[in-house]
């Protein structure tokens, strides 16, 4: 089935080790976007593409970074996990700069 | 600086009794405003997007109005299945790259 699909959904890693969130879509849409959500804070943006090579720093980039070498993938990595990166992290993507956001199911890191 | 802001941040209903979510904002120039809903262990799911004052848009039991400081999602005779947390979400004029700002939901409980 066409979607957006996240991987793994479920991540324990140590504290200073690296970690890489999937994120395939199979719509071909130009943007896609990498949000963390957390109990008092919402949703907050990470990181963005508006298509392939080209991505931009949202909200919090600080210790992640991204690569977009593929229309349809938008891998997100910790380089060196902290504690206050454990969090529930959504991958979506549009199809143009005012469509609406297609959301993953997200993917519940924990970082010990 | 955008903002913006939900309220109530949580509200129970008995089936039947129709209520209204707020989500207020604050931009230089509206874009978009997009509403989601978001099941637990899910990934936000679009609802509506307005685009100007004025314009109304329905969907089942759930009606978005939209005015020039806030929008209103407007729930008639909810049943228990509308229960989840509603998103609100504005995209400003000037924001190339299709990012949205986020308000923190309301979380809906709908008790039969």
């Amino acid at each position: 089935d066409a979607g957006i699909t996240q991987s793994p959904r479920y991540k324990i890693t140590e504290t200073g080790r690296q970690v890489t969130l999937m994120c395939h879509q199979t719509w071909s849409h130009s943007y896609m976007f990498w949000y963390r959500q957390d109990l008092g804070h919402g949703l907050r943006l990470i990181y963005y593409s508006a298509a392939a090579d080209i991505t931009d720093k949202g909200e919090v980039p600080d210790g992640y970074v991204v690569s977009r070498s593929k229309t349809e993938n938008f891998p997100l990595t910790l380089e060196s996990a902290t504690r206050s990166q454990t969090s529930v992290y959504f991958c979506a993507s549009r199809t143009g700069d005012n469509s609406p956001l297609h959301f993953g199911n997200g993917t519940r890191l924990t970082v010990t | 600086e955008d903002q913006v802001t939900q309220s109530p941040e949580a509200l129970r209903l008995q089936e039947g009794e129709s209520s209204s979510l707020n989500c207020s904002y604050t931009v230089s120039g509206l874009r978009g405003l997009f509403w989601y809903r978001q099941d637990p262990g899910k990934g936000p799911e679009f609802l509506f997007t307005l685009y100007s004052a004025g314009e109304e848009k329905e969907k089942e039991r759930l009606k978005a109005t939209l005015t020039k400081k806030e929008s209103f999602l407007h729930i008639t005779a909810p049943k228990p299945e509308d229960s989840a947390t509603y998103l609100c979400a504005v995209q400003a004029v000037y924001n190339q790259g299709g990012k949205l700002i986020f308000g923190q939901g309301t979380e809906l409980s709908v008790k039969p």
